[in-house]
């Protein structure tokens, strides 16, 4: 049974701030990995997506991954009050065509 | 392209009723989902399609449920008889899945069917 597991939150910073996000999975075969938004009464959408070891950024966010230690966080710097989402973890496996998804992670920014 | 397209938006049908959700997926996508969204149980896989052929439909609740894929540019999931507990938001999700290491393999969801049986 394959598992991505991310604290469901909420999680609340000031406008301005670092928010980190952390998603942990099971599947120590898993090599591609995602990060979802998905606004209140929305679809998700893809902001993220990494595949090897380290950061990588892009724009006020950056997504850090460390298969060693199974886990793939996503850092938002200066948040903003529109960053107020939840945001889905998402792991596949080389093996697979199927992407496993967290249950997603609450932020929300306060002015 | 106008991305993933689903109907209806909004559903609310009596409890019994059959309901059929539709889906359009983008074009040149060979890689078609289904997914339910609940509070309870967040975001689970229902069944998913490659190249128009059912893969994996062991998300699938019951037998209440199915799912087709006529050709490359349409699917449909019907649900007969439909029952409360299927209230959920119900989404359709396409992409150029493959294996391995892919740029390609991200989704693309479309902007969900909400469904509410009574």
């Amino acid at each position: 049974q394959k598992e991505v597991e991310q604290n469901s939150g909420p999680l609340s910073v000031p406008e301005g701030a670092i928010a980190s996000l952390n998603c942990t999975y099971s599947d120590r075969g898993s090599q591609s990995f995602f990060w979802y938004r998905q606004y209140s009464g929305k679809s998700p959408e893809l902001i993220m997506s990494i595949y090897s070891n380290g950061d990588k950024e892009d724009g006020r966010f950056t997504a850090q991954l460390n298969k060693a230690s199974q886990y793939v966080s996503l850092l938002i710097r200066d948040s903003q009050p529109s960053d107020s989402a939840t945001y889905l973890c998402a792991v596949k496996s080389g093996g697979s065509y199927i992407p496993t998804f967290g249950r997603g992670t609450s932020l929300i920014v306060h002015p | 392209d106008a991305g993933v397209i689903q109907s209806p938006r909004h559903e609310v049908t009596e409890m019994g009723q059959e309901v059929t959700l539709r889906c359009k997926p983008i074009s040149g996508h060979n890689s078609l989902f289904w997914y339910r969204q609940t509070m309870m149980r967040g975001l689970e896989l229902l069944i998913y399609f490659n190249n128009n052929v059912p893969i994996d439909d062991s998300g699938m609740p019951e037998d209440r449920f199915s799912a087709k894929m006529p050709n490359a540019s349409f699917s449909t999931l019907k649900i007969q008889p439909s029952e409360p507990r299927d209230s959920a938001v119900y989404f359709c999700a396409s992409s150029h899945l493959g294996r391995g290491l892919s740029g390609a393999n991200v989704l693309t969801f479309g902007a969900g069917s909400r469904l509410t049986v009574l």
